[in-house]
């Protein structure tokens, strides 16, 4: 299958700074890649779509000036989690799809973040 | 209704027997259907991937779509301890051009 990595996996970080995630199709050109949020014990909770080159769409109740979504190549999207809060702590994944509509997600490992 | 129904378990079966897994999605231009294994603190890694009505087998895993019903299976033959994990069903709906996750099925495989 597709890999997909994500860095850093884990991070902590003081209440108030910046905290981006890079996510990278390594042999794959990912047309699509996706954000979810998971907290503990809960289901996955899509947070945006991005496209290569456009602007990401994000989910309803997912605020985009807090969460940056950058997809600049078919192979690197980022999530920056700005001005960073203990609520935001969470389990990020990202995903990425190389194909058209309806096509595989592939899952990255997910990075563990904690605000203290 | 949720789009996309699962059991949440737990599903308790013994080493060696089969184990199954169930899924039911509300929307009819659904087309694509996923299923993800998630072990407890890992991401979800993809098991299968079904499009088509009838049966997808690899290796211990089967995959069973049946569009009339709205319903989506993975059986586990041969279960093993190392299964026990929270099983995802996908389904891509093109209408919203939106994947949708169920909740998960937790499977806990009994040695």
């Amino acid at each position: 299958g597709a890999v997909v990595s994500q860095h850093p996996s884990r991070v902590i970080c003081k209440s108030g700074t910046s905290v981006k995630i890079e996510c990278r199709s390594l042999d794959f050109q990912a047309t699509t890649m996706f954000w979810y949020r998971q907290f503990p014990k809960q289901s996955l909770m899509l947070m945006a779509t991005s496209n290569e080159g456009s602007k990401a769409t994000y989910e309803q109740g997912v605020e985009k000036d807090k969460f940056l979504i950058n997809h600049a190549s078919l192979t690197l999207s980022t999530l920056t989690v700005t001005s960073a809060h203990p609520e935001d702590s969470s389990f990020y994944i990202c995903s990425a799809r190389g194909g058209g509509a309806g096509e595989t997600q592939y899952f990255g490992p997910g990075t563990r973040l904690l605000v203290l | 209704q949720k789009e996309v129904e699962q059991n949440s378990g737990p599903l308790s079966v013994p080493e060696g027997a089969i184990a199954s897994l169930n899924c039911t999605y509300s929307d009819r231009v659904s087309q694509s259907f996923f299923w993800y294994r998630q072990y407890s603190g890992k991401s979800p890694e993809l098991i299968m991937s079904i499009y088509s009505n009838g049966d997808k087998e690899d290796g211990r895993f089967t995959a069973q779509l049946n569009k009339a019903s709205q319903y989506v299976s993975l059986l586990i033959r041969d279960s093993q301890p190392s299964d026990s994990a929270t099983y995802l069903c996908a389904v891509y709906n093109s209408g919203t051009y939106k994947y949708i996750f169920g909740t998960g099925t937790r499977l806990k495989v009994l040695a």
